[in-house]
């Protein structure tokens, strides 16, 4: 069972910051956030994941509260690309290969 | 390398009828996974290989699936006497074992079962 809650839909205006949040707080000390997100018609794409520490690569960044209940992914400056379903998923670093994926957050980034 | 590749794109094919679908991973990949995705769901993990080795299959994999990664590259899923329940996507990924949270996901096959 998926271990995080999140809005199943968002709007946001292209050129602005999408702020997209999640809840996962049964979050275990051992449990990484990790971000995919799936435009239509294509797989899902790995975006970012962090611990608690705030995490920043060229696509987003990723703030987690210090108690690592919730966490924000933040696509700086949206483009009509960045239209898709956001998943957030809970999971160890190794020995639990799979993704458990829940329904997501679906972005539609506005012109 | 293009990434991992799917085939068919697209399946139709009647109730009772069995089908195959290939995955072609990311070469240095030594891990491969399929998952299933209904309308407005997120994937479902069914099954990953290791190499030519199957470490996991979850309990959707009934018995008329079978995943095999014969040489520990490409790798089929067959499901046999299908039903209309298995309409869905059927996604591959794959990813490197010590890198095993960021998998790379292929198109994915359309199955219809009419």
């Amino acid at each position: 069972d998926a271990k995080t809650t999140q809005p199943p839909s968002m709007d946001c205006a292209e050129g602005r910051a999408a702020n997209l949040p999640c809840n996962h707080s049964t979050i275990s000390g051992n449990e990484y956030v990790y971000w995919y997100r799936q435009i239509h018609s294509q797989g899902p794409q790995y975006i970012i994941h962090g611990l608690k520490n705030n995490e920043t690569n060229e696509m987003a960044s990723l703030i987690i509260t210090e108690d690592r209940k919730s966490s924000t992914l933040i696509l700086p400056h949206a483009t009509l690309r960045d239209t898709a379903v956001y998943y957030c998923i809970v999971r160890v670093l190794f020995g639990n290969e799979k993704l458990t994926f829940g329904t997501g957050t679906r972005l539609t980034i506005i012109p | 390398d293009t990434g991992v590749s799917q085939d068919p794109r697209h399946k139709i094919t009647k109730r009772g009828q069995n089908v195959t679908f290939r995955c072609d991973p990311i070469s240095e990949h030594n891990r491969l996974y399929w998952y299933r995705q209904t309308l407005g769901q997120g994937p479902e993990f069914l099954t990953y290989f290791q190499n030519e080795a199957q470490l996991e299959k979850s309990r959707l994999l009934s018995d008329r699936f079978s995943a095999e990664r014969p040489k520990g590259s490409f790798s089929t899923l067959e499901i046999q006497r299908t039903e209309q329940g298995d309409s869905a996507m059927y996604l591959c990924a794959s990813s490197l074992m010590d890198r095993d949270y960021e998998q790379y996901f292929g198109p994915g096959t359309r199955l219809t079962v009419t």
